[in-house]
């Protein structure tokens, strides 16, 4: 069964460090997600692709957050400098689209900031 | 602005039984409402989407509900077990690009 892969699974890093995420989404998926995971809370969305497209990134720290998906297939998302209240689980999401909305999520990376 | 709001407290049934988690949504319906389970430290897990002109859907022990009147989603898991102990979160599509507005999460515990 094909899953959406990340990488690294957990990171740690000190405040005023760069730090990227990498994510792999299902082969055919036009659509992929990035978002942020704070304990006990839903998952909000940083930023969203349609292929190699920002269809919606309203919610992410543009100040110090960044977003690639160059070739529309997997991504990378990073943040600098990393502050501590970035600390939380980053997840990668996609979805086939053309009327299949379900979204499979990967592991997710959980960031620590020190 | 679009809202999703679950039970914020902690469902704690007997094995067996069935357990019935509640999603309400503010302002326009959405075209489809989402169910996925949340294991610790995992990445949610879909589970059933109804669409707006659908009043119930079933996969195996579960059914989703879809009352626009009412603006609720019930989500029930029948014949409970252990393992179905997780978080739960419902949500609801945003405008047409597909973005999802998401719940905060229902934590449910089977007791055996």
């Amino acid at each position: 069964e094909a899953e959406v892969a990340q990488s690294p699974r957990y990171k740690i890093t000190e405040k005023s460090q760069a730090v990227a995420f990498w994510c792999d989404p299902i082969s055919g998926h036009a659509t992929l997600y990035w978002y942020r995971q704070i304990l006990g809370q839903g998952p909000e969305l940083l930023v969203q692709f349609q292929d190699e497209s920002v269809v919606d990134d309203s919610q992410l720290p543009k100040d110090r957050f960044s977003a690639e998906r160059l070739k529309g297939v997997d991504s990378t998302l990073k943040i600098q400098p990393a502050e501590l209240g970035d600390s939380a689980m980053y997840l990668c999401a996609s979805s086939h689209g053309q009327g299949r909305e379900e979204q499979y999520f990967g592991p997710g990376t959980r960031l620590t900031v020190t | 602005s679009q809202k999703i709001e679950q039970n914020s407290e902690a469902l704690n049934i007997q094995e067996g039984k069935t357990a019935t988690l509640t999603c309400n949504y503010t302002n326009y319906s959405p075209a489809y409402l989402q169910w996925y389970r949340q294991d610790p430290g995992r990445g949610p897990v879909f589970l059933l989407l109804i669409r707006e002109n659908e009043k119930e859907k079933r996969k195996e022990r579960l059914k989703v509900t879809f009352d626009t009147t009412l603006k609720q989603s019930l989500f029930h898991i029948t014949a409970s077990q252990p393992a179905d102990s997780a978080t739960y979160l419902c949500a609801r599509n945003a405008g047409n690009n597909r973005k999802l507005i998401w719940g905060l999460g229902t934590s449910l515990a089977v007791n055996p």
